[in-house]
């Protein structure tokens, strides 16, 4: 099965400052359609998850520009280029390219 | 609107059994995978099991195989997550999610399933 790591654990980030999230898979997410099924999801205190960037860098309908995906391979990035209250919560990287897929551990974006 | 319902939860002994429902609304439901995420409170999610539009193709992780079976019924726009043999280490807020280009995009509410004597 394939692990995904997320760093770092917690990300302080002073409002209006941008924050960057990494995620590591332990074997390529390359499928075997030539795509990579790297996504990402927000999930704020007390709601389910929502999805945010789909095949490491396509927005979800309704996504903010602010958010940012880039990637390739085993190494993927999120980034938030201006940190609004609204984007409290945690963010999780999720691989679809095998089966079983797999979550990262999260990685929760705080304001300082 | 695309709308996922999700009822079942509830307090069980260890060995208990549960049934977890979802019924979809506002997408044509037999044309997706659907998918059961999971998630201790306080901690990450877990990916649990998937199904096929027609329920012929079925994957779970490792630790709730031969516990767990999904299944749907595409007449009555529903998927199902039976629960058998449940320990404490079951107990978390089960999600159904639309399973859409190899990821979830739209989740229910969400069902907490505590496992304890």
């Amino acid at each position: 099965d394939i692990v995904m790591t997320q760093t770092p654990l917690s990300s302080p980030v002073t409002l209006g400052q941008p924050a960057s999230i990494s995620c590591r898979s332990s074997q390529s997410l390359v499928h075997s359609d030539g795509n990579t099924y790297l996504s990402w999801l927000q999930q704020r205190p007390g709601q389910p998850p929502r999805l945010l960037i789909y095949k490491i860098s396509n927005r979800f309908s309704g996504v903010p520009d602010r958010f940012s995906g880039s990637g390739a391979g085993t190494d993927f990035t999120l980034k938030i280029s201006r940190v609004e209250a609204e984007d409290v919560g945690v963010y999780y990287c999720l691989q679809g390219t095998q089966f079983p897929h797999s979550f990262g551990g999260g990685t929760k974006v705080e304001i300082k | 609107e695309v709308q996922l319902v999700q009822s079942g939860g509830d307090l069980v002994q260890p060995g208990g059994s549960l049934r977890l429902s979802c019924v979809a609304s506002g997408f044509t439901f037999s044309d997706y995978w659907m998918s059961w995420v999971r998630q201790v409170p306080g901690k990450g999610l877990e990916w649990v099991a998937n199904i096929n539009q027609v329920g012929s193709e079925t994957w779970y992780v490792d630790s709730v195989k031969g516990r767990f079976t999904i299944s749907r019924d595409n007449a009555k726009n529903s998927v199902f997550l039976e629960v058998n043999s449940l320990r404490a280490d079951d107990t978390a807020v089960y999600y159904c999610a639309r399973h859409w280009y190899y990821t979830v995009d739209f989740w229910g509410q969400g069902v907490l399933v505590a496992v304890s004597s």
